[in-house]
Parts: structure tokens; C-alpha cells; sequence
């Protein structure tokens, strides 16, 4: 079955540096969506990709979708305390179904 | 607007028994999915729910079931429970076409012992 993951699986930062997760699916997707679950919380949505290279940014996140719609990456400019927690991509499998990534578990040490 | 509510918070069971977990989604959402959460597999999608018809099915057992009213509420259950079945049981709503937000709750919280 299609299947969709995340690297790296945990990543430790001191603040300020900047942060990269990336998602890959092993089939072509119709949009991405990414969550961040926060310790002890549940899944938040953050922002959704549709087309093939599409690139926006959310104050100092950025996402990418891929030209072959295969791939995604978020990028944090600038880590705070605040950005801790686990990043899901959520690829779209057919319709009305999304398959979670495996996650991506940020630290940053003050 | 009241956000997706999942009750109970926690529960405890032991094995062999059965458990039906209930989720209050967003008003005028449609749309309710039920995903499994553990350390170990992450986010697994169980089924999808709209106007009380199931659109999707994940790759679970048929011990895993769900159902969704009129007013869009759902319940899920898991029968003869298993060691394995111990996880966070994550319920979200959307409006339920297939580019919609999931807004997510709490959880609920399943231990088997």
C-alpha cells in the first residue's frame, strides 16, 4: 500500500538554527497537508499544497511540494522554543483519505 | 465554535473486552475520521465517515468498527481488545470534501492490560 515517510525521524536544534523535515510518498499525490502535534496534544493543521512546485511560507515556515508531487519539505528559519513538537505530512490517497507520515520530532535547546 | 470532542479521555480495559469510543465533530461538519496513534506506527487511518456512510477503510481488523448518526457524531469500537490495541484514538472532522482540513481532538486514551 502506498506509504509515506518522513526524515529525519528526530531532530535536535538549539534555538536559532534552522530546521528541515521532508516527506516522501511512494506514490503521486493530489495535495499535501502538514500538522504539528505538540507535546501531550493532538494534531494541528498548518497549511495545505495542491500544486506541482508550489512553495508558501507562514512567517518563518516554508513549505515545498515537488514538481512530481511525490515529495514535500517544511523549513524553519530561525528556531524558537515555541516550534517544539512533531511535524506530520498528510499525503491524500484517492479521496477523502490521508495518509500520515511517520513524523518528525523537533527539539530545540534554549 | 466548539472545537472536536472525544470522550472519554482515558480508558482501561483488559483483554477480550470491547470498547466504544464516541467524537462530537465541529458544527456543520460532515466528515469524521478516526485515526491510531502509537510510537511506534504513527498515525494510522482507520475509517472516514460521511452522512453516515463509510467512504474509507483502513488496513485494520474487523474488530475495528465505526459508525456515524445523523447529527454527524461518530462511535467507534473495538471488540475483543488485544495487548496491541493500547493506544491514542484520534477523531477528526472536516467539512469532508477531499482537500478539507482535519481539525482534531483530544484523543482518547486506550490501555489494555
Amino acid at each position: 500500500g502506498q506509504q509515506v515517510m518522513q526524515i529525519p525521524q528526530y531532530q535536535h536544534v538549539q534555538e536559532g538554527e534552522d530546521f528541515t523535515t521532508y516527506c516522501n510518498s511512494s506514490t503521486t499525490l493530489s495535495n499535501i497537508q502538514w500538522y504539528k502535534q505538540r507535546p501531550g496534544g493532538h494534531p494541528v493543521f498548518l497549511i495545505q499544497l495542491v500544486k506541482s512546485g508550489e512553495v508558501k511560507k507562514q512567517k518563518r515556515l516554508t513549505f515545498q511540494f515537488g514538481e512530481a508531487k511525490k515529495n514535500s519539505s517544511l523549513h524553519i528559519t530561525a528556531t524558537q522554543t515555541t516550534d517544539v513538537g512533531t511535524y506530520f505530512c498528510a499525503g491524500l490517497s484517492g479521496t477523502y483519505k490521508y495518509i500520515f507520515g511517520t513524523g518528525t520530532r523537533l527539539k530545540v535547546l534554549a | 465554535k466548539a472545537g472536536v470532542t472525544q470522550t472519554p479521555r482515558y480508558l482501561i480495559k483488559t483483554r477480550g473486552q470491547q470498547v466504544t469510543l464516541s467524537c462530537s465533530p465541529i458544527s456543520g461538519h460532515r466528515s469524521v475520521s478516526w485515526y491510531q496513534q502509537t510510537p511506534g506506527q504513527g498515525l494510522q487511518f482507520l475509517f472516514e465517515y460521511f452522512s453516515e456512510t463509510q467512504r474509507n477503510k483502513g488496513n485494520f481488523p474487523g474488530r475495528f468498527s465505526g459508525r456515524q448518526f445523523s447529527n454527524s457524531r461518530s462511535e467507534m469500537n473495538v471488540s475483543t481488545l488485544e495487548l496491541g490495541d493500547s493506544a491514542l484514538y484520534l477523531c477528526a472532522s472536516s467539512q469532508g470534501a477531499s482537500n478539507s482540513p482535519l481539525h482534531f481532538g483530544n484523543g482518547t486514551r486506550l490501555t489494555v492490560t
